[in-house]
């Protein structure tokens, strides 16, 4: 099965900092969702994206749906020590997948003080 | 409160066995997922269902089964037939074709004695 390729795999920032990840595909998706994850739980849903170009923010979150519908990119502003976990996109494909979601590999976002 | 179970949080499996991880949902939604998920590495649908009685593979199906006779419940077996059976096993439930409403449990973790 499809995976979405995600970078960075992992980032180290300081407290303050912002912080900018992307997730790529090889497939057009209709939707783009963005999760987060923290040790030994579930993803949180953050942002969902329903159109190319579709500029989002959920506080200091803004993820952005790419014009190619191929990409998809999350940004943190002025990060905080909660912050902390992993990042996760997915898509939603086109009729016949859209059933189901593909999910990248997650971006390990640690921050310190 | 609305949401998702999953039990036990932790579970031993020994060699040749097989185990139910249990998830139930109060949430009224048609679609059940079953992911798994191993260090560095996106989730991986093993099996989803869009209704009662009925499911379908997903992209690692092989060694697993479930059933979906209720609406609430969607048991996933990790049959003696997989072979690396250790890893977080996570539960989810949508609305049918919303993938926007994609709600995760807590995760199971399985380990071999």
């Amino acid at each position: 099965g499809q995976q979405l390729n995600q970078s960075p795999q992992s980032m180290f920032i300081q407290e303050g900092e912002d912080v900018s990840m992307n997730c790529t595909s090889s497939s057009i998706f209709n939707t783009w969702l963005w999760y987060k994850q923290e040790p030994g739980e579930g993803p949180v849903l953050l942002i969902a994206l329903y159109k190319a170009g579709e500029l989002t923010s959920n506080g200091r979150l803004t993820a952005q749906f790419g014009i190619t519908r191929k990409d998809s990119f999350l940004n943190i502003s002025a990060s905080i020590p909660s912050d902390v976990g992993i990042y996760f996109c997915a898509g939603q494909g086109l009729a016949g997948t859209a059933s189901k979601l593909t999910f990248g590999t997650g971006t390990r976002l640690q921050v310190t003080l | 409160d609305g949401g998702i179970t999953q039990s036990p949080k932790y579970l031993f499996r020994k060699e040749g066995q097989n185990v139910t991880l249990s998830c139930e949902q109060n949430l009224n939604h048609d679609a059940m997922y079953w992911y798994r998920q191993d260090p560095g590495q996106g989730l991986r649908l093993i099996y989803y269902s869009q209704i009662v009685n009925d499911f379908q593979k997903g992209d690692i199906a092989e060694g697993y089964s479930v059933s979906r006779e209720k609406k609430e419940s969607f048991p996933l077996t990790v049959t003696s037939a997989q072979k690396n059976p250790t890893a977080f096993y996570l539960c989810a439930s949508s609305i049918a074709g919303r993938q926007e409403t994609q709600y995760f449990g807590p995760g199971t973790r399985l380990l071999v004695l």
